[in-house]
């Protein structure tokens, strides 16, 4: 039962251009959601969050957009850098479960210069 | 800060071989989780812990598996006997608990990966 999934699991783009990282859920219940930025022979490391209260998180280059009426999140990066390039979960929580983390299964983003 | 610390980073064993794994979290991080990060698959929480207790062990596969935090600081995860499909990346995060907000993110190690032939 795959409650958080990345559709895509690879994504190329021109350095300058946006990314778009797409995750859609199935648990109603989650409340709360994140973003990792993983790199080969590293752990994740955390990007940004969004609160189900709201519907949009700016970070920099980085915005999460949430559509809660279609269980639907995505990560913009704009502009996009070669240093972006690694792997991108997305990751859900619900207060309900003790806040634990369910990831989907990564898409690879490249930035090509 | 000094992140999660992880050991080893590798290690190869064949099957039905004992294995085990160690973690220092993030000085003053009550929480700490271990996940099994299997090639092309995201991260899958295996147990959860709050200081040195059990808090989610739902998903550990008990029968060969198990984990412990003694004093609430280092953890170990140990897996006896291996199986083949045991060979993935296995992380341990740690997170603060301040104030009552536990929706905070989670600080992961660089991981172990392991080999299991």
């Amino acid at each position: 039962d795959q409650q958080v999934k990345q559709n895509s699991p690879s994504l190329s783009v021109q350095e300058g251009r946006i990314s778009i990282l797409n995750c859609d859920y199935t648990n109603s219940m989650f409340d709360y959601f994140l973003w990792y930025k993983k790199y080969p022979a590293e752990g994740p490391t955390f990007l940004i969050s969004i609160s189900s209260i709201k519907d949009k998180n700016e970070d920099g280059r980085f915005t999460v957009f949430l559509n809660k009426s279609a269980k639907h999140l995505s990560l913009h990066i704009v502009p996009s850098q070669p240093g972006d390039s690694a792997v991108y979960f997305c990751a859900a929580s619900a207060l309900s479960s003790g806040s634990r983390l369910t990831f989907g299964e990564g898409t690879q983003l490249t930035v090509n210069p | 800060e000094a992140g999660v610390a992880q050991s080893p980073r590798y290690k190869i064993i064949e099957k039905r071989q004992s294995v085990a794994f160690w973690c220092n979290p993030i000085s003053g991080h009550a929480t700490l989780y271990w996940y099994q990060q299997i090639l092309g698959q995201g991260p899958k929480l295996l147990i959860q812990f709050q200081n040195n207790g059990v808090v989610d062990d739902s998903q550990l596969p008990k029968d060969r598996f198990s984990a412990e935090r003694l004093k609430g600081v280092d953890s170990t995860l140990k897996i006896q006997p291996a199986k083949l499909e045991d060979s993935a990346v296995y992380l341990c995060a740690s997170r603060p608990v301040k104030g009552g907000k536990i929706n905070s993110p989670l600080h992961f190690g660089n991981g172990t990966r392991l080999t299991v032939t």
